[in-house]
């Protein structure tokens, strides 16, 4: 089975900074993977697919890198609304899909 | 516009079973996959299996083989994921969710909005 490994688990930062989150997989997975936002109480949604194809109605600040077993989420100016938990999934073992354990981003 | 609709919250005791529905609107129900995610209090998504409205086709994560069964009934647009022998680690929220392929990449586009499922004694 495909692990995806997320790092860091959690991180501080500020409104108005650069924040990255690095996703790896136990395998190449090609371009096949995606990133979903979760704000408590609230299901998941979708920011990117296939690694670097930006989600409709997701602000241009989100970007997403990467392809093989190393991707990267990208938040080029953090906004308030962008606390929340991130999660990456990949897809190239479809229909099964695998998810990270997710990343934290809190405000400092 | 698509919607997912799920059941509302449910209280078992161990050991015995329970039964989500998901109801689909705004598309065609039997044109796209349909997966189960659950979120434990706390903890990550995790993926548990997924179904073929379709042809009823399916496919379970193995740590819930034997555990869950996912049904649907096409007439009423509505997949079901039932879980059986249940135990305290089985206390979460239960997703539904739509699956499309675009840039050949399947994501989710459209999640239910939960159900939450506590097991008690």
């Amino acid at each position: 089975d495909i692990q995806m490994t997320q790092s860091p688990s959690s991180l501080s930062a500020s409104v108005g900074d650069r924040v990255t989150i690095a996703c790896r997989a136990s395998q190449s997975i090609g371009n096949y993977l995606n990133w979903y936002q979760q704000k408590p109480g609230e299901a998941p949604k979708v920011l990117i697919y296939a690694a670097s194809n930006l989600q409709s109605g997701v602000p241009s600040r989100f970007s997403g890198s990467g392809s093989g077993t190393d991707f990267i989420l990208t938040i080029s100016s953090l906004q308030p609304e962008d606390f929340a938990t991130y999660y990456c999934q990949q897809s190239y073992s479809t229909p099964t899909l695998t998810f990270g354990q997710g990343t934290k981003v809190e405000i400092k | 516009q698509v919607q997912l609709v799920q059941s509302g919250a449910e209280v078992k005791k161990p050991g015995a079973s329970v039964k989500v529905s998901c109801k689909a609107s705004g598309y065609t129900f039997t044109g796209y996959q349909i997966h189960w995610v659950r979120q434990a209090p706390g903890q990550g998504l995790e993926w548990m299996g997924w179904m073929n409205p379709n042809n009823g086709g399916r496919n379970y994560a193995q740590r819930f083989q034997g555990r869950v069964t996912m049904t649907r009934d096409t007439s009423i647009s509505t997949a079901y994921m039932e879980v059986s022998m249940l135990t305290s680690d089985d206390t979460a929220v239960y997703y539904c969710a739509r699956v499309v392929v675009v840039a050949a990449t399947p994501h989710i586009d459209y999640w239910g909005q939960g159900s939450l499922v506590t097991v008690s004694s």
